[in-house]
């Protein structure tokens, strides 16, 4: 059972626009959320988190937004440049039983010139 | 550069041969994993390590063989892989093993013929 789920494989957006990228859990456990960024040909890099106490977290660009009672989280890219294109992965994990990282699929960027 | 070395980073070898991974950190990590990216498939986590000590082993054949002589090395160990096990195998290290933000190497694209 899949308990991090990203529902699109892939995204293409206008360079400029926001991107807005989302994933799902199951796991009511979980508390801790963050979002990876990879290239081909390189491992996922670590990009945002957001702990269950908020509901937003900001970074320059990148906006991570938590809706607990749906369980769905989103990244926010605005504006979107060429160089957001990458795969991202959702990933979630839970300081009670010590639960580990627990990624999505990933969903494809496109950023579109 | 993420502070998380693997080698080799491409890897082709043969039903019958007995191949290793490594994984060097020197971020002074306390916890270090092995992870098997597949295609279109979430990250699978494979094995965990805290503290030199194996702390889980996500049912994965015994023809994957981890070892941890240290805190900053990790290994895996290959013998009689089968095609399907063709994936990209990443290590990662994060200062604990709950809550924090683990950091990637960049994969050891592994194919099996």
């Amino acid at each position: 059972d899949q308990q991090v789920k990203q529902n699109s494989p892939s995204l293409s957006v206008q360079e400029g626009r926001i991107s807005i990228l989302n994933c799902d859990y199951t796991n009511s456990m979980f508390d801790y959320f963050l979002w990876y960024k990879k290239y081909p040909a390189e491992g996922p890099t670590f990009l945002i988190s957001i702990s269950s106490i908020k509901d937003k977290n900001e970074d320059g660009r990148f906006t991570v937004f938590l809706n607990k009672s749906a369980k769905h989280l989103s990244l926010h890219i605005v504006p979107s440049q060429p160089g957001d294109s990458a795969v991202y992965f959702c990933a979630a994990t839970a300081v009670q039983g010590a639960q580990k990282l627990v990624f999505g699929q990933g969903t494809r960027l496109t950023i579109n010139p | 550069e993420t502070g998380v070395t693997q080698t080799p980073r491409h890897l082709v070898m043969g039903m019958t041969n007995k191949k290793s991974l490594k994984c060097e950190q020197h971020l002074g990590h306390n916890a270090m994993y092995w992870y098997k990216q597949s295609a279109k498939k979430p990250l699978e986590l494979m094995f965990v390590y805290n503290f030199k000590e194996q702390t889980e082993n996500n049912s994965v054949p015994s023809r994957f063989s981890p070892e941890c002589p240290n805190s900053s090395h990790l290994f895996l160990h290959l013998h009689t892989l089968q095609p399907e096990d063709s994936a990209l195998y990443l290590c990662a290290s994060s200062q604990e093993t709950v809550l924090t933000e683990a950091f990637f190497g960049q994969g050891t694209r592994l194919t099996v013929v």
